[in-house]
């Protein structure tokens, strides 16, 4: 049981070039999300899921698109990066469905991403 | 700017002291969480609070939140090196499509 797996763990891309962030879950959740993090920011959600084929924006969706074809992939894609993306990517998983108070979000190791 | 706000930033202290986090916010939650992180990895889920008032216990680590669900805080009791990471919460809002909104953390260094 891997839990939330990320892919890659680094990379470093030139302003303009193109690339996608995997996200693998083994847990069989419903919703998935992703955030990124920078230094005196937290965690601020770029998009999330809340089932196979649905996508929503969060609060930074600008610059970035998302897919979530199958249960337990979901994709960050950047389509020209700027130097602005320069982050900590995190993809998160849930159990979701109906209304569950105590649900716990289960984090993945994190892609740290630079663009030049 | 963040929906919610933690204080301090930064808190360096010494082992065997007590330290509270604060984390506020002019909106209500549904429920809030306290995540921990290690350098290089992604924060791990302390405690859930779902009730206004509510505390919890965890350990050395007491947690509340507030009556109107707008703001919560973190209590360590005789803090040791063990506790040292970066202390987040994270506040649900079911209005927002279940979105998690994380406050601007808190980084601990307990000082042996």
């Amino acid at each position: 049981n891997a839990g939330v797996t990320q892919t890659p763990k680094f990379r470093v891309l030139k302003t303009g070039q193109s690339m996608t962030l995997l996200c693998a879950q083994d847990m069989n959740h419903e919703y998935m999300y992703w955030y990124r993090q920078d230094p005196g920011m937290g965690l601020r959600l770029i998009h999330y899921s809340v089932g196979e084929g649905t996508t929503a924006k969060g609060e930074v969706p600008d610059g970035y698109n998302v897919s979530r074809l199958k249960k337990q992939n979901f994709l960050l894609g950047l389509e020209s990066a700027a130097p602005s993306q320069t982050s900590v990517y995190f993809c998160a998983s849930r159990r979701g469905g109906a209304r569950r108070l105590v649900d716990e979000q289960f984090f993945g190791p994190g892609t740290r991403l630079t663009v030049l | 700017t963040q929906l919610l706000e933690q204080s301090p930033q930064f808190l360096s202290i010494q082992e065997g002291e007590n330290l509270t986090v604060y984390c506020n916010s002019s909106s209500v939650f549904s429920s809030l969480q306290w995540y921990r992180q290690e350098p290089g990895e992604g924060p791990v889920l302390l405690v859930t609070v779902v009730t206004g008032g509510e505390v919890k216990k965890l350990k050395r680590l007491t947690f509340q939140f507030g009556d109107a669900r707008k703001d919560s805080s973190l209590h360590i009791t005789a803090a040791q090196p063990g506790d040292t990471g970066l202390y987040l919460c994270a506040g649900e809002r079911w209005d927002t499509g279940n979105q998690f909104y994380f406050g601007t953390g808190t980084s601990l260094t307990v000082i042996p």
